[in-house]
């Protein structure tokens, strides 16, 4: 079974509006967790890397005001988009590090339509 | 020039063909390299992982490294159907587990 859960899998909403997108990990405490921003046919793009108890690091060009994270707990992370956009429209997954097994476990993403 | 390059595809076969997808890249510094599966929205699946060069094997999966002239190769034997997806390469500087570099991923079609 999946050992992220990141939910919703989707969601419309309205210019102007906040999201929030969760991602849990089930089986283990993920002290490193990645959020990524897919368009279609494009790769994965890595938005930021989010600790337990501390900031979370974002990648060059990234707004940071924009794409709340907050890592508070070991098994969740949550991004939240704020003031959204059309432009934000985009699929966001996230990723939890599981370091004995050097792997990176996915959600199932979540596609954010602004409408 | 991307870190990463991959061929996007899409790449058709018919069911049962040995497919053969590749990534480039820029930075030596890479030093372990993943394959993932991702169907259509959904998150990437980790399919293969590799160190050192040379090659890994794991069922119809096989994975090789040529960090020399820094080419990465996943081979799939017998395709099937269900394989059809998206595969992209990744890539890291310390570790599986850690911040990954992503190609732009290959589109496979297996056909009946």
């Amino acid at each position: 079974g999946a050992v992220v859960s990141q939910h919703p899998s989707w969601v419309i909403c309205k210019s102007g509006t906040s999201v929030k997108i969760e991602c849990r990990s089930l089986d283990f405490q993920a002290t490193t967790m990645f959020w990524y921003r897919q368009f279609p046919k494009q790769s994965l793009m890595l938005m930021a890397t989010s600790n337990e108890g501390s900031k979370a690091t974002y990648e060059q060009g990234v707004e940071k005001d924009k794409f709340l994270i907050n890592h508070a707990s070991l098994t969740l992370s949550t991004l939240t988009v704020t003031s959204a956009h059309p432009e934000d429209s985009s699929f966001y997954i996230c990723s939890a590090s599981f370091p004995r097994l050097e792997k990176l476990f996915f959600g199932s993403g979540t596609q954010l339509s602004v409408l | 020039q991307k870190e990463v390059e991959q061929d996007p595809g899409p790449l058709s076969v018919p069911e049962g063909a040995i497919v053969s997808l590749n990534c480039t890249y820029s930075n030596s510094a890479f030093q372990y390299f993943m394959w993932y599966r991702q169907y259509s929205r959904k998150g990437p699946e980790l399919l293969m992982y590799t160190y050192s060069s040379g090659n890994k094997e794991d069922g119809r999966f096989t994975a090789q490294v040529d960090k020399s002239s820094k080419y990465i190769s996943l081979f799939i034997r017998d395709s099937q159907p269900s394989d059809s997806a998206t595969y992209l390469c990744a890539m890291s500087f310390t570790g599986g587990g850690n911040k990954l570099t992503f190609g732009t991923g290959t589109q496979l079609k297996v056909e009946l």
